[in-house]
């Protein structure tokens, strides 16, 4: 596609549950990040993926929080037992190469009641 | 630690007029990259500007221009002629050449007065 696409553009799950949030980046862009942006606050950084390895998973906030890139494509952030303070929204951005641009997905708003 | 410093939580401007936002880094390498981005409402982040900061030169995009100040690691982001449409959450963000994550600021909420 033209640009990153995640889906969903929204989801409402109840406290406990598993969720997960898809990102499709740009075609040949061998860099992937997630991010989350909780209301109104700035960008937390999640995970990277360069191709389908992880080099840097710092920011995973818990082990409740896993991803996976397949095909050096499409990434799967997954939340189990979602809490309430997981509400956010994620977003995920691909670059060409780690370190130049990054291109941003519209996110996906996760709302955990 | 490196980080990204937006000391401006809030600004509000006129419509036509010139607005600063403000932004300090800090780190100790040499190679890297810094940038500003536009959040509007619609959530989506959008690039405005990127500096290099080997380059001297400061880089200008239309209305968006920056004061790159190597030495105060100082990286403010001048928008001239303010308009509506430039309402939004602007993000200054870094990436240094020992991390492939860009880091960012807090974020400066422009509101524009018509």
């Amino acid at each position: 596609g033209a640009g990153v696409s995640q889906s969903p553009s929204n989801k409402v799950t109840e406290k406990g549950k598993d969720v997960e949030l898809r990102c499709d980046p740009i075609s040949g862009h061998t860099a992937l990040y997630w991010y989350r942006q909780s209301l109104g606050q700035g960008l937390e950084f999640l995970i990277y993926f360069q191709g389908n390895s992880a080099p840097d998973k710092s920011g995973l906030p818990s082990d409740r929080f896993s991803a996976e890139r397949t095909g050096g494509s499409v990434s799967t952030l997954t939340i189990q037992r979602t809490q309430q303070e997981d509400s956010a929204v994620y977003l995920c951005a691909s670059s060409l190469v780690p370190g130049s641009v990054l291109f941003f997905g519209p996110g996906t708003r996760l709302t955990v009641l | 630690a490196q980080t990204v410093t937006q000391s401006q939580p809030e600004m509000s401007v006129q419509e036509a007029e010139t607005v600063t936002l403000s932004c300090t880094y800090d780190t100790s390498e040499s190679d890297y990259y810094l940038f500003w981005y536009k959040q509007p409402p619609s959530r989506q982040m959008i690039l405005v500007i990127r500096q290099e900061a080997y380059k001297q030169q400061n880089a200008t995009e239309n209305r968006f221009s920056v004061n790159f100040q190597k030495a105060a690691k100082s990286f403010s982001l001048k928008i001239s002629d303010s308009q509506l449409g430039d309402a939004a959450m602007y993000f200054c963000a870094a990436i240094y050449s020992s991390a492939s994550k860009i880091i960012f600021g807090s974020g400066t909420r422009l509101s524009i007065r018509p």
